[in-house]
């Protein structure tokens, strides 16, 4: 079945250092998207990325999609402690269904 | 608005018995989704509803575990005869149609003693 991968599994940054984590799929993905959880908390829907090598960004986060549509990376620029959390990618495949990813959780030390 | 609403927040259970989880999704969203999440782990697909559609139950993990929907609005997951190893956090999300954002409520944390 489908599956969709995320490295590192854990991050320990110091604040003000990048982090990046990838996002993996075993197959072609018709769109992703990635969500954050805090700790204690539920996910929250972050963006959504649908064309083939898409770059968004949204302040110090770009989000990437890569150019044969199963791989995705989120790149945090100079992180602060509000970061802290677990960052999931998810994809679909032409429905509504999402395959979580394993996440990538984040701890910034200030 | 509203958003999705879950209840109860924490169960705890013995061993053998069955319970019963709720989801409210957001008013209008006629896709609603059950996960688990074991502690430390990622989110585990259960089930999918869609409007009238037949459900998708593919990621149900045993025939001790069902979901209804009353059209598009409540969502009661029952765990039948629980074992310890249905501990976890439950989640319900909901969405528009279309593969847009999930918008997930707080969950019910279940243990089962």
């Amino acid at each position: 079945g489908q599956q969709v991968m995320q490295i590192p599994q854990y991050q320990h940054v110091q604040e003000g250092e990048d982090f990046t984590t990838y996002c993996n799929s075993s197959t072609t993905l018709s769109n992703i998207q990635w969500y954050k959880q805090r700790p204690g908390g539920h996910p929250v829907f972050l963006i959504q990325l649908v064309k083939s090598g898409e770059v968004k960004k949204q302040k110090r986060l770009t989000f990437q999609f890569g150019e044969a549509k199963k791989n995705s990376s989120l790149h945090i620029t100079a992180t602060q402690t509000t970061d802290v959390g677990t960052y999931f990618c998810a994809g679909s495949r032409n429905t509504d269904k999402l395959i979580f990813g394993t996440g990538t959780r984040l701890q910034v030390f200030p | 608005g509203a958003g999705v609403s879950q209840s109860p927040s924490n169960k705890v259970t013995e061993k053998g018995k069955d319970v019963e989880l709720r989801c409210d999704p957001i008013s209008g969203h006629t896709a609603l989704y059950w996960y688990r999440q074991r502690l430390g782990q990622g989110l585990e697909f259960l089930i999918y509803f869609q409007g009238n559609s037949a459900p998708d139950k593919s990621g149900l993990p045993s025939d001790r575990f069902s979901a209804e929907r009353t059209g598009e609005s409540v969502s009661t997951l029952t765990i039948q005869r629980t074992q310890q190893e249905d501990s976890a956090v439950y989640l319900c999300a909901s969405s528009y149609p279309g593969g847009l954002e999930q918008y997930f409520g707080p969950g019910t944390r279940l243990t089962v003693t």
